[in-house]
């Protein structure tokens, strides 16, 4: 079955960079593309990133452009989000998700999330 | 910059039927998304591509787009049903996803 793990997760100072990890297994990796989705405490859903199956293309949220980078390594089966400069206005809980649907852009499997708390 | 509506909170008694509307200037020229989120998860795809059912979605679901609005239909609805949902859609000219602010199911 399709799973989506997340890890690197924790407490930074404002600043600062984290790097999220996300490790895929279940299903053919290179062959779809992923997204990172974030949730502020007790808020709405956010989408972060996307990256293409083969890496040459990525978008991101004008929230984080130039601050976040996804990133691909399909050897690997894992997804990356490395966060620069992070703000306290980017807490929040970090899923990956699977990219369905082609162009139409939906997310049919999620990762259970892991939670980045930006705080000095 | 697009904008999705969602009502903030939807009321309804077990075994009724509930809609969740997700408001957009020609939403129905686009393809809408629906995802499920009760507390502590993980969403879940619960309709895609308008009206489709990802399978292990119960029937009880179904979704509809036209015009202005886009539809999340939930027919005799349970306990089990109470969550937070949300549309989605994908903005084709910037690359970029799209969410609606949510809304919160409570059954009655």
């Amino acid at each position: 079955q399709v799973q989506l793990v997340e890890s690197g997760g924790g407490v930074v100072q404002p600043g600062r960079s984290l790097r999220l990890s996300c490790a895929a297994s279940g299903f053919t990796f290179s062959r779809y593309a992923l997204h990172w989705v974030r949730q502020a405490p007790g808020k709405g859903l956010e989408w972060v990133a996307v990256i293409s199956k083969d890496g040459s293309h990525k978008y991101d949220a004008d929230s984080v452009k130039g601050r976040f980078t996804i990133s691909r390594d399909n050897s690997k089966n894992t997804l990356y989000l490395q966060m620069n400069s992070l703000r306290v206005e980017d807490t929040a809980v970090y899923y990956c998700a699977r990219g369905g649907g082609g162009a139409a852009g939906y997310f049919d499997y999620w990762g259970q999330g892991t939670l980045v708390t930006v705080s000095s | 910059s697009y904008v999705l509506t969602q009502p903030p909170s939807v009321s309804v008694a077990p075994g009724q039927t509930a809609r969740i509307t997700c408001g957009g200037n020609n939403i129905g020229d686009k393809s809408v998304h629906w995802y499920q989120q009760k507390p502590g998860q993980a969403p879940v795809l619960v309709v895609y591509d308008d009206s489709d059912r990802p399978s292990g979605i119960p029937e009880r679901f179904s979704g509809s787009n036209s015009g202005n609005t886009a539809t999340l239909t939930i027919s005799r609805v349970e306990a089990g049903d109470e969550a937070d949902y949300y549309c989605q859609v994908w903005d084709g000219s910037s690359d970029h996803g799209l969410f609606g602010g949510g809304t919160k199911l409570t059954v009655l």
